[in-house]
């Protein structure tokens, strides 16, 4: 079975914190994303990579930074946080491929709040 | 733009029955439709995919059908059971990335 693991379940911050939110995947899938979702607003893609060192921005990439530096690792920075911040974030793992077609595996979820 | 748009109501029935949720999508037809599963707290799982030249998909109590006439899907529950309430996310293929809906909270009443 794909396990997608995130760093922390919960996560409370004050704003202007850096905040890094981890992910790590042990399947080998070359793509990974990560997502916020909020109610009423569905998941919204924050970035994306599919391969080591590289990155695309998502929907909703201001105020986020990614970083890749090994294939199963994808960390999410927020620079300063903000309480508009505060939400579940979502990491996923896929494999090579258009990222539209394939599915993709989810972790858990960090809801991460910012006071 | 392209979109996804899912009954954001809750849908409620009685165990036994069918349920039916439904995926609106605008422009033109993906390639491909997805159908997750989300419980509360946690990340959703991947149920099913159909293809745009399929009209119906299987998987065990669970179809699911493309209607590109209609630029809808269908995904179906049959002899739900209470363990089958969750939210159902129905997302679209788009340049690079997946577009999700909002997704449908079933509720399934003992």
């Amino acid at each position: 079975d794909v396990k997608v693991t995130q760093s922390s379940r919960y996560l409370v911050k004050r704003t202007g914190e850096k905040v890094f939110l981890e992910c790590v995947q042990d399947m080998d899938h070359e793509n990974m994303f990560w997502y916020r979702q909020d109610p009423g607003l569905g998941l919204r893609l924050i970035y994306f990579s599919y391969d080591v060192k590289m990155k695309e921005k998502g929907d909703i990439p201001e105020g986020y930074s990614v970083s890749r530096e090994k294939k199963e690792r994808f960390s999410l920075i927020l620079e300063s946080a903000s309480t508009n911040q505060t939400s579940m974030y979502l990491c996923a793992s896929g494999l090579a491929g258009a990222p539209s077609t394939d599915t993709q595996y989810f972790g858990p979820g960090t809801r991460l709040t910012v006071l | 733009s392209q979109k996804i748009e899912q009954n954001s109501e809750a849908l409620n029935i009685q165990e036994g029955k069918t349920a039916t949720l439904t995926c609106n999508y605008t422009n033109y037809s993906p390639a491909y439709l997805q159908w997750y599963r989300q419980d509360p707290g946690r990340g959703p799982v991947f149920l099913l995919l159909i293809r745009e030249n399929e009209k119906e998909k299987r998987k065990e109590r669970l179809k699911v059908t493309f209607d590109t006439t209609l630029k809808q899907s269908l995904f179906h529950i049959t002899a739900s059971q209470p363990a089958d309430s969750a939210t159902y996310l129905c997302a679209r293929g788009a340049t690079n990335k997946l577009i999700f809906g909002t997704g449908t909270l079933l509720a399934v009443q003992p």
